[in-house]
């Protein structure tokens, strides 16, 4: 059963546009989620994390919006630009109490941006 | 410079042929994890660690074996290695602080194929 389901499989957004993946959760134990970044041939890189105690964190160009109610949470590009082509991967944890260290991963988003 | 050492970055087996692909960190993190990367599939965790001698099973152990006799080490074991083992594994590593959850810092990747 996959706990953490990422959408779209792949995005083309044009130089400047905004990008958004959204991904859903069901477990409600979960209490920490961070977003990472894959470029081709290397490993995923942490880009931004998320509790459940606020409902948007910012930093630069990289916003996430999570919505406890709905158990959805979502990372959006602003400004998007042809290096910020990669693979972004969503996940979960439970960051406090028993089974720290058990990060479970969306499938992936591969983010093309052309100039 | 904090970082997450995998090796080898290439390997190609045969079947049967016991191998260990190693782990090391050198920022003290008690967390680390083995991951495995297939197309389509994400990042799937295959055992994690909490600590020295601590170690439990991710989502897909069968086949795999670990061991942390260390804090800084963390190797794969791979008894029989078989063809569906062939895949892009990761070794991560985290920590906490104040009782919280950090997001784990991934190694470059071993490319492993089985034949």
């Amino acid at each position: 059963q996959q706990q953490v389901k990422q959408s779209p499989q792949s995005l083309i957004v044009q130089k400047g546009g905004i990008s958004i993946i959204n991904c859903a959760y069901e477990n409600t134990a979960f209490d920490y989620f961070p977003w990472y970044q894959q470029f081709p041939g290397k490993g995923p890189a942490l880009l931004i994390a998320i509790r459940p105690d606020v409902s948007e964190k910012k930093e630069g160009r990289f916003t996430i919006s999570f919505n406890k109610s709905a158990k959805q949470f979502s990372l959006h590009i602003m400004d998007s630009q042809p290096g910020d082509s990669a693979t972004y991967f969503c996940a979960a944890s439970k960051g406090r109490g028993s089974t720290l260290g058990r990060l479970y991963f969306g499938r992936g988003t591969q983010l093309t941006v052309w100039p | 410079e904090a970082q997450v050492t995998q090796n080898p970055r290439y390997l190609i087996t045969v079947t049967g042929k016991k191998l260990t692909v190693t782990c090391s960190q050198n920022m003290n993190h008690e967390y680390m994890s083995w991951y495995r990367q297939d197309p389509g599939l994400g990042l799937r965790q295959i055992y994690y660690s909490m600590n020295v001698e601590v170690t439990d099973k991710g989502d897909v152990p069968e086949g795999y074996k670990v061991s942390r006799k260390e804090k800084r080490n963390f190797p794969l074991i791979l008894e029989s290695p078989s063809p569906n083992q062939t895949s892009l594994y990761f070794c991560a590593s985290s920590h906490r602080d104040r009782g919280q959850d950090y997001g784990y810092t991934f190694g470059s990747g071993t490319r492993l194929t089985v034949v």
